[in-house]
């Protein structure tokens, strides 16, 4: 069984601030994924990332794959309340039916 | 946002009765997924489906089955609840497998067994 592990689990900070969220496995996979839910809702897709090394940049947000592909990471500039949510990283499996093993979640609150 | 709806949005049953669970898109996607989610575990996949009458398990089908009869409807079936089952249950649908199996989830049912 394939296990993807967050971290942190939890992150409270101030509006405009920096952080990053680890997403660490000691599987390969095929490409990751990385979701924003907000409570009660489904998540959200953000970003697919799918070569070894590839850095992908969304506004202020900025999601790594590790050059080993069992890796990742997503780091948030200047953060804003609107940034608050559970974020989930997801790693696509290598076999034929390619499913996802999502990570624990990290759950981030930004303040004013 | 993908088409997708989930029916109930809630519901409270009691142990030992049946409970089914549907997913209904309009995107016309090939592939679709029934996962749970539970503090500290993430979301884990119970079924998923290539096609229609196409499924197979997924990590946790322990206790559940699943029915496509056609493309636009997945159908999750607890055949006897379990207190362990209560949930909230996610459907998601994705229109290709590989690198870019991307899903779009349903806005979930959160299910109560006493």
């Amino acid at each position: 069984t394939q296990l993807l592990e967050q971290s942190p689990q939890f992150l409270s900070i101030q509006e405009g601030e920096n952080l990053t969220v680890y997403c660490n496995s000691s599987s390969v996979f095929s490409s990751l994924q990385w979701y924003r839910q907000e409570p009660g809702e489904g998540p959200v897709l953000l970003v697919t990332v799918v070569t070894g090394g590839e850095v992908k940049k969304l506004k202020r947000l900025t999601f790594q794959f590790g050059d080993a592909r069992k890796d990742s990471s997503l780091h948030i500039t200047a953060a804003q309340p609107g940034d608050t949510g559970l974020y989930l990283c997801a790693g696509v499996g290598t076999g034929t039916a390619s499913k996802l093993t999502f990570g624990t979640g990290t759950r981030l609150q930004v303040t004013l | 946002d993908a088409g997708i709806t989930q029916s109930p949005r809630h519901k409270v049953t009691e142990t030992g009765t049946p409970v089914t669970l549907r997913c209904h898109q309009t995107e016309n996607h090939r592939y679709m997924y029934w996962y749970r989610q539970d503090p500290g575990h993430g979301l884990r996949l119970i079924h998923y489906s290539y096609g229609v009458k196409d499924t197979d398990k997924g990590e946790v089908s322990d206790g559940y089955s699943v029915s496509r009869s056609k493309t636009e409807d997945f159908l999750l079936t607890l055949e006897s609840a379990t207190s362990s089952q209560t949930s909230v249950y996610f459907c998601a649908i994705s229109d290709r497998a590989g690198l870019y199996n991307e899903q779009f989830f349903g806005p979930g049912t959160r299910l109560t067994v006493l």
